[in-house]
């Protein structure tokens, strides 16, 4: 399977702990997104990588927030001191620079439920 | 700011039908609109995307059209079927970043 992997698909944890997702990227694919999605809405970015350098990150990615693309190929979503306010479905996808419309591709989410 | 919105939130219908997905923007300075379907608790698959260029694409029993100066896109599904059950997402990224902005999304259901 060549497509985007989130790992792990579930994590539940407890308020106050620490958390991090990893996303492996379509293997050629360059960029590589996050994106945070709370039930009945719509995603929302959180930030964007080309190869390794974070280029846009939004005002939803708190200090508790961090995301790495150490040698421009996986990346790690890390949340410090979990809120309850934190349980979402947090989506990972990439794209290809060389592609004609920079398609975005998906994968399956992590789904993190913070008691 | 852009802001994307999606009417209805939740469309029933009978099996076999043609049916047309409304997506609307607010700033028309879009590079591309792409649909996504999402199953229950699922992550997200791309069925279409649309250059800011373009008017209309198809794929299958899908078409999606673009009209940027009205600020408006619809999927079109024909001959509906259960296995359509699913929410329909619109998201755009616009001329200046990466991101994709999207909407809240269409739950459809198709009733067998």
């Amino acid at each position: 399977d060549t497509g985007v992997s989130q790992n792990p698909r579930h994590k539940i944890t407890k308020r106050g702990q620490n958390v991090t997702f990893r996303c492996d990227p379509i293997s050629e694919h360059n960029r590589l997104y996050w994106y945070r999605q709370t039930l009945g809405q719509g995603p929302e970015f959180l930030t964007y990588f080309q190869n390794e350098a974070q280029l846009e990150k939004s005002r939803l990615l708190s200090d508790r927030f961090s995301a790495e693309r150490p040698k421009g190929s996986f990346s790690t979503l890390e949340i410090q001191r979990t809120e309850q306010g934190d349980s979402a479905m947090y989506l990972c996808a990439s794209s290809s620079q060389g592609g004609p419309y920079n398609e975005q591709f998906f994968g399956p989410g992590t789904r993190l439920t913070v008691l | 700011k852009q802001e994307v919105t999606q009417i209805p939130a939740a469309l029933s219908v009978p099996e076999g039908e043609n049916l047309v997905l409304n997506c609307s923007f607010t700033d028309s300075a879009i590079y591309n609109l792409q649909w996504f379907r999402q199953d229950h608790g699922k992550g997200l698959t791309s069925l279409l995307l649309i250059q800011s260029s373009q008017r209309e694409q198809t794929s299958g029993r899908l078409n999606a059209s673009l009209d940027k100066s009205s600020g408006r896109s619809t999927l079109y599904i024909a001959a509906s079927q259960p296995g359509d059950s699913a929410t329909y997402l619109c998201a755009v990224r616009m001329d200046s970043n990466y991101q994709l902005i999207w909407g809240a999304g269409t739950k459809l259901i198709i009733k067998p």
